[in-house]
């Protein structure tokens, strides 16, 4: 069965701290690996998407890394804001179709002053 | 740009009641999606399609239907509403396997 897991379940840090998010996942056929950030009340926005062959992708302070052998990724947020509390999605497609995607559970992190 | 526009984003509905959730897309996507997300639980795919005319059903399709009768414009129906599909609602659509965009979602309950 396809799965995501992703840990922790939640994190709180201090405004400007780093921190890094995991996930693993057990997908095949393996096509590509998305984090979404997610605010409370919204829809996910995509933050990057890495393909097999690529195994680092920045957007900003969020840098997201792929090991395609172990099947873990990970995204680091560097310097962190009050605007970054928010849900964080590992999201993996399987396959050629993009309908065939599968979702983490997401981490919650908390950004306090 | 609206991007992804869902209506409405709040309902509250009667065990038994019907209801229509519609979504909309000005970025000219093929694919369009029906996600719902429960608490503790990943988005899991209720329906999509691949193109006008065309739908197909995803993980959780039981007791939904939908339509895609012009190229932006989504679907999602309950016909006879059911406590169990409290929950909040999200469309997306993608051009291909990349670029999915989300909707802001539909908070259902059903009482």
């Amino acid at each position: 069965k396809n799965q995501v897991e992703q840990s922790p379940q939640s994190l709180i840090i201090l405004e400007g701290k780093n921190c890094t998010l995991q996930c693993n996942y057990t997908v095949s056929p393996f096509s590509n690996l998305r984090w979404y950030k997610q605010d409370t009340g919204r829809g996910p926005v995509s933050l990057t998407i890495m393909t097999f062959s690529e195994n680092t992708k920045s957007n900003g302070r969020y840098t997201a890394t792929l090991d395609a052998d172990t099947k873990q990724s990970s995204l680091h947020i560097t310097a962190s804001q009050l605007s970054d509390s928010a849900s964080y999605i590992c999201v993996v497609s399987v396959g050629a179709g993009s309908y065939q995607l599968t979702f983490g559970k997401g981490t919650k992190l908390s950004v306090i002053p | 740009n609206a991007g992804v526009t869902q209506t409405p984003k709040f309902r509250v509905l009667k065990t038994g009641q019907s209801m229509t959730l519609l979504c909309a897309q000005d970025m000219n996507h093929e694919y369009m999606y029906w996600y719902r997300q429960d608490p503790g639980m990943g988005l899991r795919l209720i329906h999509y399609s691949v193109g006008e005319g065309t739908t197909a059903k995803g993980e959780v399709p039981d007791g939904y239907n939908v339509s895609r009768l012009k190229k932006q414009n989504f679907l999602l129906g309950l016909e006879s509403a059911a406590p169990s599909q409290t929950s909040v609602y999200f469309c997306a659509s993608s051009y291909q396997d990349y670029g999915y965009t989300f909707g802001s979602g539909t908070r259902l309950t059903v009482v």
